[in-house]
């Protein structure tokens, strides 16, 4: 089974709209980190926000947060005022333990932001 | 927040040859650092994961022999292709974690190889 699933390949979204990609994740460890990366057509990994499985609040990080229902397994990224810069593919990936080495990636949303 | 540079950022090489890239942690101190691929469109695939000092454990599938990881330092890892074939063309990221108990990994910019 798959760690982390992304079923949107593509998105777009109107300029300075709010936009939703989702993210579900499949763990047996009570102990999880979910994250989300931003990767821009240069190839650059940017790590956007992070939520830990004991978390109780949404983590926010500026223009991002993240919707943690756990019961639902689904992490998913909310862009609220999207701009043109934010076009790019998004990443959700999970760690298994708070010392885990190994990071499971999903296969990638891409946004795209229109004017 | 943490830096890591690799280089070259990209490389062609000819069918055969070995090509080396450099991956280092410039403000803190990798103690474990990461190999990931990543073909087009496609998402990261893990590929090996090397602590400083110690022998890398590779990924199911992924030829140890083949992609050479050597972790000198915790500021300094390298992947090594060697014998390079058309289809080791790919993005290739490396990425290290702060200490033992990081629970971030910070992501080079990657090295597009395209071998020839």
């Amino acid at each position: 089974a798959q760690k982390i699933t992304q079923t949107q390949p593509g998105m777009f979204v109107q300029e300075k709209e709010a936009v939703t990609l989702d993210c579900t994740y499949d763990t047996s460890d009570q102990s999880y980190g979910l994250f989300w990366y931003k990767q821009p057509s240069s190839g650059e990994m940017i790590f956007l926000i992070y939520q830990g499985s004991y978390d109780e609040q949404n983590a926010t990080e500026g223009r991002y947060s993240l919707n943690f229902q756990k019961a639902r397994k689904s992490a998913n990224l909310v862009i609220s005022a999207s701009q043109l810069g934010d076009s790019a593919m998004y990443f959700c990936a999970m760690r298994e333990g708070y010392t885990g080495n190994q990071f499971y990636f999903g296969t990638g949303t891409s946004l795209t932001v229109i004017p | 927040g943490a830096v890591v540079s690799q280089h070259p950022s990209w490389v062609i090489c000819k069918s055969g040859t070995s090509v080396k890239i450099e991956c280092r942690s410039l403000d803190f101190q990798a103690t474990t650092m990461f190999w990931y691929r990543q073909f087009p469109k496609q998402s990261l695939m893990l590929m090996a994961t090397s602590n400083e000092g110690s022998k890398a454990t590779y990924e199911q599938g992924v030829e140890k022999d083949k992609f050479l990881i050597n972790h000198a330092s915790l500021t300094l890892s390298t992947l090594t292709v060697t014998s390079a074939h058309p289809e080791d063309s790919s993005f290739y990221i490396c990425s290290g974690r702060l200490g033992n108990l990081g629970y971030e990994q910070y992501f080079g910019p990657g090295t597009r190889l395209t071998v020839t």
